[in-house]
């Protein structure tokens, strides 16, 4: 089992549309969780946090926790073709006296016209 | 805030060379992680650096080494290098007690 699993996609949405990405995890020392959009040739830049159990909202993204069943999620809403990406989740652990995040393989937004 | 520098940002080398990379982190971040991204195997993490320890690593050969310095700035480096290492090497630094990772612009290493 993967330590992360993400649908590697694409996931194609239209514009305007609600865009659903999920992710699940197997470590259940994992107490945060970090959502990172990629643009092609670019590195990762942070777009959420979550820390606790429910829904965390900011503009127009919501990641969503829940850790008995070790399953993140992040929506997108009101889609804009500048989301297309791909989406990395990251759970992070605390592991030998330090920090780890481990990703996902990520998944691939594309906000159709 | 300056972000992240990373440098060089691209790198060509020859088998069995070595190569050093340089990370800057944020002003005021003194957690400095290393990650390798190739499409087969996506984002895999490398090691961490704290007050100039490594506190984590990563399942990776010893060829992969780091190092940080008082200032925080860190550098990674790999010998003997084969062509499977041609990847994206991205730094990622946080300010504790948060644990959110900001990332460097990457070093594209190729090679041949």
């Amino acid at each position: 089992q993967k330590e992360v699993e993400q649908n590697s996609g694409p996931l194609s949405v239209p514009e305007g549309a609600i865009a659903s990405l999920n992710c699940t995890y197997s470590d259940r020392g994992s107490q945060s969780f970090f959502w990172y959009r990629q643009y092609s040739g670019k590195s990762p830049e942070l777009i959420m946090s979550i820390y606790s159990n429910g829904d965390k909202e900011d503009g127009r993204f919501t990641a969503q926790l829940n850790k008995a069943s070790q399953y993140v999620s992040l929506l997108i809403r009101d889609s804009q073709p500048s989301d297309s990406a791909t989406y990395l989740c990251a759970p992070h652990i605390l592991t030998g006296g330090g920090n780890k995040l481990t990703f996902g393989t990520g998944t691939q937004l594309k906000v159709e016209l | 805030k300056a972000g992240v520098t990373q440098t060089p940002r691209y790198l060509i080398k020859t088998r069995g060379q070595q190569v050093t990379l340089s990370c800057s982190p944020i002003s005021g971040h003194r957690s400095v992680s290393w990650y390798q991204q190739t499409p087969g195997q996506g984002l895999q993490f490398l090691f961490e650096y704290f007050s100039e320890t490594q506190r984590n690593k990563g399942n990776f050969p010893g060829r992969f080494s780091g190092r940080q310095f008082s200032n925080s700035r860190s550098e990674m480096n790999v010998s003997t290098l084969e062509l499977g290492d041609s990847a994206l090497y991205l730094c990622a630094t946080a300010y504790e007690p948060r644990y959110e990772q900001f990332f460097g612009p990457g070093t594209r290493l190729t090679v041949l």
